[in-house]
């Protein structure tokens, strides 16, 4: 599988915005880029996914390079509750399972 | 809302004993699902495929025997850890995804389990 590289942590102040880079500068064009995060205790929330152009949705905004090396999750707005850890995942367009790296443990500060 | 439930949330018992976790998807079938375990601080790490009507497939590590994996319907797989030590008190996590291919996967919200 193809591996991602994310920061360990980053900080954001609350109202700001946040980006949340992502490296994957093995992926194949078969790739698609996805975006979970997990908050204390629950199970991976879905955030985005794109495979070459940018996608935006209700949540967020991802911008992906155009050689596909690397990654943007874009939080528009930060607030306290997007605390949380954020993984950026390679999936494979042909199977479903999912691998994690340790992902960016996003502080949110009031 | 959630489209996949476990249950039981959270679970203590008594080394040596047996655990049964359940995982459901809630309003799709599911021909696959994915059994992850996390340690405290650490991220998700694949256990195995649940394979609805067939064997489970294990990731390399992870002792078959002792994490019984039946995937009975298409929209229930169970986790059962046996003879449990405290060393396998862990956040267990399933997921499916709800059609093929790189659509996006619904996580459940979690086991506990605790062995004392």
């Amino acid at each position: 599988d193809a591996k991602t590289t994310q920061p360990n942590s980053m900080e954001s102040n609350e109202e700001e915005p946040v980006h949340l880079p992502c490296n994957h500068s093995t992926i194949s064009g078969t790739d698609y880029i996805h975006w979970y995060r997990q908050l204390p205790s629950q199970g991976p929330e879905y955030v985005i996914h794109g495979l070459t152009s940018n996608v935006n949705n209700r949540m967020a905004s991802l911008a992906i390079a155009e050689d596909r090396k690397s990654s943007t999750l874009i939080l528009h707005r930060a607030t306290l509750r997007d605390a949380a850890v954020y993984y950026c995942i390679l999936r494979d367009g042909f199977n479903n399972d999912m691998r994690f790296g340790a992902g960016t443990r996003l502080t949110v500060k009031p | 809302g959630a489209v996949v439930s476990q249950h039981p949330s959270r679970v203590i018992c008594k080394s040596g004993t047996s655990v049964k976790i359940e995982c459901r998807s809630l309003d799709f079938q599911a021909t696959t699902m994915f059994w992850y375990r996390q340690f405290p601080k650490k991220s998700l790490m694949l256990m195995a495929t649940s394979n609805e009507g067939s064997k489970a497939t294990y990731e390399q590590g992870v002792e078959k025997d002792k994490f019984l994996i039946n995937h009975a319907s298409l929209t229930l797989s169970t986790l059962t850890v046996t003879s449990a030590h405290p060393e396998d008190s862990s956040f267990y996590i399933c997921s499916a995804p709800r059609e093929a291919g790189p659509d996006t996967q619904y996580f459940g919200p979690g086991t506990r389990l605790t062995v004392l």
